[in-house]
């Protein structure tokens, strides 16, 4: 019974598509997140996503753009791929408050 | 802004051998921290977090981490490792009233020797 989930596990594509990965969390939160972990292993966040409040980080370009068809999911698409964005991406959930966040087991994005 | 620093990038212990990771962290309040362990492939789990109160933290898989409030650390001890530890291992720092803005330090590689 997993608690945030990812689909797919794997992305493998061509520089220049449009690509999306999916998240759903069952833990009743109303917080997602979107966060990118580069080759060093480094975290990076990248959306957080509350009550239809979008809070981007600035350093994010506009080819990603999160979209929440409601409260248990929060997608990531991404346009006009390129080389840069092989990375691993992370979803996570939160219950405002709470702080501690959860994290599913991450789609690994690979741009050739 | 907050930040977290984890001076070690990679530690190798022997099996049953005691372990320390250490963290570091920079907010001007009192901050809200956090352990991961991300095992290869696998997204982050929570270990431990720390709010407010006693100063010892207990978490999962017998780990547990002392907040030290004049040393600005939030070091991460277990008394003897097991193999299944061998892991990427992150502090994490949140704001007070800020759900939305959790960093994380670079992340220790944790080996264990057999």
């Amino acid at each position: 019974d997993t608690a945030v989930s990812q689909t797919p596990k794997y992305l493998v594509t061509q520089m220049g598509n449009d690509k999306s990965i999916k998240c759903e969390q069952n833990l009743g939160h109303d917080t997602m997140y979107w966060y990118k972990q580069d080759s060093k292993k480094f975290l990076k966040i990248m959306f957080s996503y509350n009550n239809k409040e979008l809070i981007i980080n600035e350093t994010v370009p506009n080819r990603f753009s999160p979209k929440s068809p409601d409260k248990a999911h929060l997608n990531l698409h991404i346009n006009s791929l390129e080389l840069g964005d092989s990375a691993v991406y992370f979803c996570a959930s939160s219950q405002m408050g709470e702080y501690a966040q959860y994290f599913g087991p991450g789609t690994r994005l690979t741009v050739l | 802004a907050q930040s977290v620093t984890q001076p070690d990038i990679h530690i190798t212990v022997s099996e049953g051998a005691s372990l320390e990771l250490r963290c570091n962290y920079s907010y001007g309040a009192t901050p809200y921290l956090f352990w991961y362990v991300q095992s290869p492939g696998q997204g982050l789990q929570l270990l431990l977090k720390y709010f407010s109160g006693d100063t010892l933290v207990q978490g999962i898989k017998g780990f547990e981490a002392e907040f030290k409030r004049s040393q600005s650390s939030f070091n991460l001890r277990k008394p003897s490792v097991h193999w299944s530890d061998a892991a990427e291992y992150f502090c994490a720092v949140a704001r007070l009233y800020n759900n939305n803005d959790m960093r994380f330090g670079a992340g220790t590689r944790l080996t264990v020797k057999p």
